[in-house]
């Protein structure tokens, strides 16, 4: 079945800087790709979700690519902020049904 | 806008016990999971529904029964709780069309 790899499982950035984060997938099929943050004792709130014909989304100062040859997604934060601390999740899957999340990402921005 | 509510937030239970989560949605979506996540394994679905009386095995299903009842509700059943099911259950629902789920914010259960 699919195999999701997040990474890295810790980011600490300054604030400014960019955090970068990203999944590898293993099954071709796979056409549902977003990610997700959770902030400190909440559920999970999506960001930004891409279809597998799009390549590169962009939304309020986050970057979504998709380069599905090599079967890897990722999130770019561009200037990070304290308010951007949590966890990210990556999930892809081949239709809603059965999504796949990675094992997230505890990203902390540093003032 | 879309809400998910879970019930109860917190919740202790003894080994053997019987916990019942409930999950109530008001986005009129015909799908609904139960996740679990614990530190190191991320999100793990367990059972999910397609709608009223349907519900599926997910990943993780064995020591857990679901119930979906109406469109709306969506409970995950512990027939005898083990403290291996210790973890914080997550509530979502979601529709293909529009690429994303919706979560409850989430229950913590110990089981002692």
């Amino acid at each position: 079945g699919e195999q999701v790899e997040q990474r890295p499982p810790h980011l600490s950035v300054r604030e400014g800087d960019s955090a970068i984060i990203i999944c590898t997938y293993t099954d071709s099929a796979t056409a549902y790709f977003s990610w997700y943050k959770q902030e400190a004792g909440a559920g999970l709130q999506l960001l930004m979700s891409v279809l597998s014909n799009v390549d590169r989304k962009e939304e309020q100062g986050l970057t979504v690519l998709l380069n599905k040859k090599e079967k890897r997604l990722s999130l770019n934060l561009t200037a990070a902020h304290p308010g951007d601390s949590a966890v990210y999740f990556c999930a892809v899957g081949a239709n809603a049904y059965k999504v796949i999340f990675g094992k997230g990402t505890h990203l902390h921005v540093l003032p | 806008e879309a809400a998910v509510t879970q019930s109860p937030r917190n919740k202790v239970a003894v080994t053997g016990g019987k916990v019942t989560l409930s999950c109530n949605q008001t986005n009129n979506h015909n799908n609904m999971y139960w996740y679990r996540q614990d530190t190191g394994h991320g999100l793990r679905l367990i059972h999910y529904s397609y709608g009223a009386g349907s519900t599926e095995k997910g990943d993780i299903p064995d020591g857990y029964k679901a119930s979906r009842p109406s469109q709306e509700n969506f409970s995950l059943i512990l027939e005898l709780a083990t403290p291996s099911q210790t973890s914080v259950y997550f509530c979502a629902s979601g529709e293909w069309s529009q690429n994303t789920l919706y979560f409850g914010a989430g229950t913590r259960l110990s089981v002692l």
